[in-house]
């Protein structure tokens, strides 16, 4: 069975441009969430989907928002990029709906804002 | 609010030491979940147990075994006789919530731990 795959692996932007990352989930799993994880905040929930909605979200700007399709992928999108954007983002996704199951992480997306 | 300490910033040990991690939580719900995730420097998560707040027992998985006492707030981890491929972050994250918000899982810092031969 294949694992969560995020793509781009590597992205660098500029500050005020936008950016989407993408991620696929594991065969089956219908949640999907994303984290931030930084040097200085250390790993930080972003927001969890589930069957196309927004579960749960965290304590980020609106800047940061995401979508789910009707496959379970997942896209997430940062506008008007700032340079502390840069960070590795991980998606993870479960089978079932809720933070609280055992999640699969994917190699996560590093972006550079310069 | 929800908060996991986890004050061992980095740890050094020689291989075949055993080594605990430590990990201190707080929140008001009666109902949540702690986990324990291993970051290799290949950066993806690696889950490696979940308990939730009504199961105190304590867990034992080959090397791996965690300590879970409500009375302490602590849910620690230990690996005995450590070995070199044992070195990677290790988190420990907290979860709680409400069916009708939603549930957030809130990471520790980590712990580094690196096992030298």
């Amino acid at each position: 069975k294949a694992g969560v795959t995020q793509t781009p692996r590597y992205l660098i932007k500029t500050r005020g441009q936008q950016v989407t990352l993408s991620c696929s989930p594991i065969s089956g799993h219908r949640s999907v969430s994303w984290y931030q994880q930084t040097p200085g905040q250390g790993l930080q929930f972003l927001f969890e989907y589930f069957s196309e909605t927004q579960r749960n979200k965290g304590n980020f700007p609106g800047r940061f928002s995401g979508r789910q399709f009707s496959n379970s992928r997942s896209e997430m999108n940062v506008s008007t990029l700032e340079l502390g954007d840069s960070a590795l983002y991980l998606c993870a996704s479960s089978l079932g709906e809720g933070t609280y199951n055992e999640q699969f992480f994917g190699p996560g997306t590093r972006l550079t804002v310069l | 609010a929800q908060k996991v300490t986890q004050a061992q910033t980095e740890i050094s040990v020689v291989e075949k030491e055993d080594v605990t991690l430590d990990c201190v939580y707080e929140t008001r719900d009666t109902t949540y979940y702690l986990f324990w995730y291993k970051q290799p420097p290949s950066g993806e998560l690696v889950f490696l147990i979940r308990r939730n707040s009504f199961d105190e027992q304590n867990e034992i998985s080959g090397r791996y075994s965690w300590n879970f006492q409500k009375s302490t707030s602590s849910f620690n981890f230990t690996i005995t006789a450590s070995q070199v491929v044992d070195s990677a972050v290790y988190f420990c994250a907290l979860c709680s919530g409400h069916s009708n918000s939603g549930y957030a899982l809130n990471f520790g810092k980590g712990t580094s731990l690196l096992v030298t031969p």
